[in-house]
């Protein structure tokens, strides 16, 4: 079934740094989301984007439309301890099947 | 206002047995969908309803079966378990419209079956 590139699988990174992940398909999508997963949990989104191009905030995260509608990225910045957890982007592509199709997951490990 | 609510959240099964996943919302949304969470391989699509009285498979549907039984409820039936079918699963609704905001995940499932 058809997946998103979604990069890096994993990263390690210090307390207080910025992250950076994305996701890139050969598709063109009409919508982007980004969720994250907390250990033992559900995924719960964190932002939705809706055209290209868009810029999003919530709170310490940014999240972008990409211009080419075919990808997008995530930022978090001054990263903490309960930022881990395994962060996902999904895209609806434009021929409206009531489907999402989801990256592989970035898995976030925070070092205090 | 539980959102979606799963269950069992644990369950061991022995190979060849069956068993039925259940999950209710109350979030009035028409479209309920089933994935699976395996290490390293993200969210699969198992089976999916757009609305009450339709059903769909997605990219993993063999050895499942489902049942809209009503707009609130979407079941997931596993008739003979196997150990592959070992996973952490999902279900999730979504509201479709001029804005979509994703789907609104349960707390999962997690099945073992040996």
């Amino acid at each position: 079934g058809q997946q998103l590139n979604q990069s890096p699988q994993s990263m390690f990174i210090q307390e207080g740094e910025d992250v950076s992940m994305n996701c890139t398909s050969s598709s063109i999508f009409n919508t982007w989301l980004w969720y994250k997963q907390d250990p033992g949990e559900g995924p719960v989104l964190l932002i939705a984007l809706y055209k290209a191009g868009e810029l999003t905030s919530n709170g310490r995260l940014t999240a972008q439309f990409g211009i080419t509608r075919k990808d997008s990225f995530l930022n978090i910045s001054a990263s903490i301890p309960s930022d881990v957890g395994i962060y996902f982007c999904a895209g609806l592509t434009t021929s409206g099947t009531y489907k999402y199709i989801f990256g592989t997951g970035t898995r976030l490990k925070v070092l205090a | 206002n539980a959102g979606v609510t799963q269950t069992p959240k644990f369950q061991v099964l022995k190979t060849g047995q069956s068993m039925t996943l259940q999950c209710a919302q109350d979030m009035n949304h028409n479209s309920m969908y089933w994935y699976r969470q395996d290490p390293g391989m993200g969210l699969r699509l198992i089976y999916y309803s757009a609305s009450e009285g339709t059903t769909d498979k997605g990219e993993v549907p063999n050895g499942y079966n489902v049942s809209r039984l009503n707009k609130r409820e979407f079941s997931l039936r596993l008739e003979s378990a196997a150990p592959s079918q070992t996973s952490v699963y999902f279900c999730a609704t979504a509201r479709w419209g001029q804005d979509n905001y994703g789907y609104t995940f349960g707390s999962g499932t997690r099945l073992t079956v040996v």
